[in-house]
């Protein structure tokens, strides 16, 4: 089972900031907090990762909270391209290629 | 180019019949994966190879199996024996940078079974 919750559905304008939230609660020490990000009818596409700090790419933000236990993924200037289910999903380290374990994501719809 | 190929894009196949798709990547990636797709479901996983000769079960992998005699090829068999193979299969690979790992998608396929 996902070890994430994330909204089911979410809206943003276009131009604007999309801020996706993640709870990942149980996250154990080792484990990274990974975005995807799956356009309709496409494989997935690799977003962002981080473990402690904010990180920050040409896609976007992730921002995680102290105490690790949810974060927070930021599109700064959201297009109509970026409509697709976005997955957070938190997985180990120290174990090898682990096969990532996918909820439902949030559906984010960017409206002009 | 670089990256994974999945062929064909779209499948038709009647029931009862085996069916192999076709997953090969030019990353050198050690590990490879199959997920399974339902409509407005997330990825479950089938089957996965960290490295050549060796692959593990899923959680779903009753009627499906798979090879992995080269490092660049990770073929799916859909078997007859599966109940409801209608569905988008996914492959993926990845390969350990540092503390983490990346992993890669391919773009899909659409399997249809009348």
């Amino acid at each position: 089972d996902a070890k994430t919750t994330q909204p089911p559905s979410m809206d943003c304008a276009e131009g604007r900031a999309a801020n996706l939230p993640c709870n990942h609660s149980t996250i154990s020490g080792n484990e990274y907090v990974y975005w995807y990000r799956q356009i309709h009818s496409q494989g997935p596409q690799y977003i962002i990762h981080g473990l402690k700090n904010n990180e920050t790419n040409e896609m976007a933000s992730l921002i995680i909270t102290e105490d690790r236990k949810s974060s927070t993924l930021i599109l700064p200037h959201a297009t109509l391209r970026d409509t697709a289910v976005y997955y957070c999903i938190v997985s180990a380290t120290n174990s090898g290629n682990t096969p990532l374990v996918f909820g439902k994501g949030t559906r984010l719809s960017v409206i002009a | 180019d670089g990256g994974i190929t999945q062929s064909p894009k779209y499948l038709f196949r009647k029931e009862g019949q085996n069916v192999t798709l076709s997953c090969e990547q030019n990353l050198n990636h050690d590990a490879m994966y199959w997920y399974r797709q339902d409509p407005g479901q997330g990825l479950r996983l089938i089957y996965y190879s960290q490295i050549v000769n060796d692959f593990q079960k899923g959680d779903i992998a009753e009627g499906y199996s798979v090879s992995r005699e080269k490092k660049e090829s990770f073929p799916l068999t859909v078997t007859s024996a599966q109940k409801n193979p209608t569905a988008f299969y996914l492959c993926a690979s990845s390969i350990r940078s540092g503390l983490t790992y990346e992993q890669y998608f391919g773009p899909g396929t659409r399997l249809t079974v009348t």
